[in-house]
C-alpha cells in the first residue's frame, strides 16, 4: 500500500513563528501536493510540484512555500504563520501518468496558530 | 474557472437507509470525475469515472456519471454507521496535475 506520512497530526505555533510541515511518501511518487482543508470552503490546493527541484503554485500559494530536495519529500514552510492559516492541512501524492487524478494522502496536520 | 459542485452539504440518515449524494462539475476538457471518502483525516479513494466508465460499483457503495447533465451521484444502499464521512468529488482541470474538489457533502448515519 502506498504509504503519505505527515510528520505531525497536531500542531500548536504562535503568529510570527516560521513553521515547518513534512511530508514523505514511499511509493516513488513523481507528483506531490499540498492542500488545506477548512470547513465550508473544501480542499485547496496551495503547491504541488511533478518532480525534485520543481514546484507550481496552486490556488491559494499566499504566504505559503515548499521545498522539493528529494523525490519523496515536499515540505511545506509557512514563513512567518498567522492566524487565518489555521487550518487542516493536507499532503498527498500521485504517480507520473498521462492520467494522475488518484491522489494519497497522509492523515493530515491540525494546525493552529495563536 | 473550473469548479465542482456537491450537494446536499450535509445529510443525516438512519442506519439502513439509502442515500444519494450528488455532485455536478464544469471543467475544461473533462477526463474524469472521481469520488473520496473522508472517515477521520486522510480521504480515501473510492471511484473514478470516465467516458469509458461511467458507472462503478463496490459493495453497497455506487456511483454514476451522466456526461450530459455534467453530474454524477454517489449512492448508498443499506447505509451503516461506518458510512459517517465526509464525500469528497473531484475532477482535474485544464492542468494535468491539479484535481478541482468540491465542498464535500458530511454524511451522518445515526442508529
Amino acid at each position: 500500500d502506498v504509504k503519505v506520512t505527515q510528520s505531525s497530526r497536531y500542531l500548536v505555533k504562535r503568529t510570527g513563528e516560521k513553521v515547518f510541515l513534512e511530508c514523505v511518501q514511499d511509493m516513488d511518487h513523481e507528483n506531490m501536493f499540498w492542500y488545506r482543508q477548512d470547513p465550508g470552503l473544501g480542499l485547496r490546493l496551495i503547491y504541488f510540484s511533478y518532480d525534485v527541484k520543481m514546484k507550481e503554485k496552486g490556488d491559494i500559494p499566499e504566504g505559503y512555500s515548499v521545498s522539493r530536495e528529494k523525490k519523496e519529500r515536499f515540505s511545506l514552510i509557512l514563513e512567518s504563520a498567522s492566524t487565518n492559516q489555521t487550518s487542516m492541512y493536507l499532503c498527498a501524492s500521485s504517480p507520473w501518468a498521462a492520467t494522475n487524478e488518484k491522489l494519497f494522502f497522509g492523515s493530515g496536520t491540525q494546525l493552529s496558530v495563536l | 474557472e473550473d469548479k465542482v459542485v456537491q450537494s446536499p452539504l450535509s445529510l443525516v440518515v438512519h442506519e439502513g437507509d439509502t442515500v444519494t449524494l450528488n455532485c455536478s462539475y464544469e471543467v475544461t476538457n473533462f477526463r474524469s470525475l472521481l469520488w473520496y471518502k473522508q472517515e477521520k483525516k486522510a480521504p480515501t479513494f473510492l471511484f473514478m469515472l470516465t467516458s469509458s466508465g461511467i458507472e462503478k460499483k463496490s459493495g453497497r457503495l455506487s456511483s454514476i456519471l451522466d456526461k450530459k447533465e455534467l453530474s454524477s451521484i454517489l449512492n448508498i444502499t443499506a447505509t451503516q454507521t461506518g458510512d459517517s464521512a465526509i464525500y469528497l468529488c473531484a475532477s482535474p482541470g485544464a492542468g494535468s496535475y491539479q484535481l478541482t474538489f468540491g465542498k464535500g457533502t458530511k454524511l451522518s448515519v445515526i442508529p
